[in-house]
């Protein structure tokens, strides 16, 4: 089944305490990326990839670190996370041909307390 | 700068109704157009993507079309139930390098039995 999935699904954790949300696809896309959803401000990226090794900011790159150094891979990484990166946390990937269909994540609650 | 609007931004109709949401963008550069559902608390489920050069798409009870001259999209739900209760979510896919996605912020939509 073709499908984005991300790990964990819920995560509570402390301030500056490092953290990583896994991403993995398994539709040979090119393209992923990370989006966070607030209420109010609703999606906004993050990062994006086009390709392995080929990664750059989106609207909101602030705190954030991502890596993609395998296709179906895209991990998020927070170093010292704060408050204001409670959030859900959607990872998405598409082909880059054509106008292709992005496929979602079942997302990622975070809160830092 | 694109943006994304939906109206209206909630709904509440009784079972078997018809019913028309609406999706506005400012920027006709677009590859694509998706419409999504969000259960509460859920990830993003793709309902329907129309590119930029088709007028329509259709799946099941769902019809979604795109005017993308005047920068609009509806999605029709034909024959509503209870289950079709969730927030939909337009999404513009922008003509440039990053392949971001704009979304609106939804339509909460009440389906009552």
């Amino acid at each position: 089944e073709a499908q984005v999935t991300q790990n964990p699904r819920y995560l509570i954790t402390v301030t500056g305490k490092k953290l990583t949300v896994t991403c993995s696809q398994n539709m040979n896309h090119e393209y992923m990326s990370w989006y966070r959803q607030d209420p109010g401000l609703g999606l906004r990226q993050i990062y994006y990839s086009m390709n392995v090794e080929v990664t750059d900011k989106g609207d909101v790159p602030e705190g954030y670190k991502v890596s993609r150094k395998e296709k179906r891979n895209f991990p998020l990484i927070l170093e010292s996370p704060s408050p204001n990166q409670t959030s859900l946390y959607f990872c998405a990937s598409s082909l880059l041909q054509g106008a292709p269909e992005a496929f979602f994540g079942q997302g990622t609650r975070l809160t830092v307390v | 700068k694109q943006e994304v609007t939906q109206i209206p931004a909630a709904l509440s109709v009784p079972e078997g109704e018809n019913l028309v949401l609406n999706c506005s963008f400012t920027d006709s550069a677009i590859y694509n157009l998706q419409w999504f559902r969000q259960d509460p608390g859920k990830g993003l489920t793709s309902l329907l993507l129309i590119q930029s050069s088709q007028r329509e798409q259709t799946s099941g009870r769902l019809n979604a079309s795109l005017d993308k001259s005047s920068g609009r999209s509806t999605l029709y739900i034909a024959a509503s139930q209870p289950g079709d209760s969730a927030t939909y979510l337009c999404a513009v896919s922008l003509m440039d390098s990053s392949y971001k996605l704009i979304f609106g912020s939804g339509t909460r939509l009440l389906v009552r039995p």
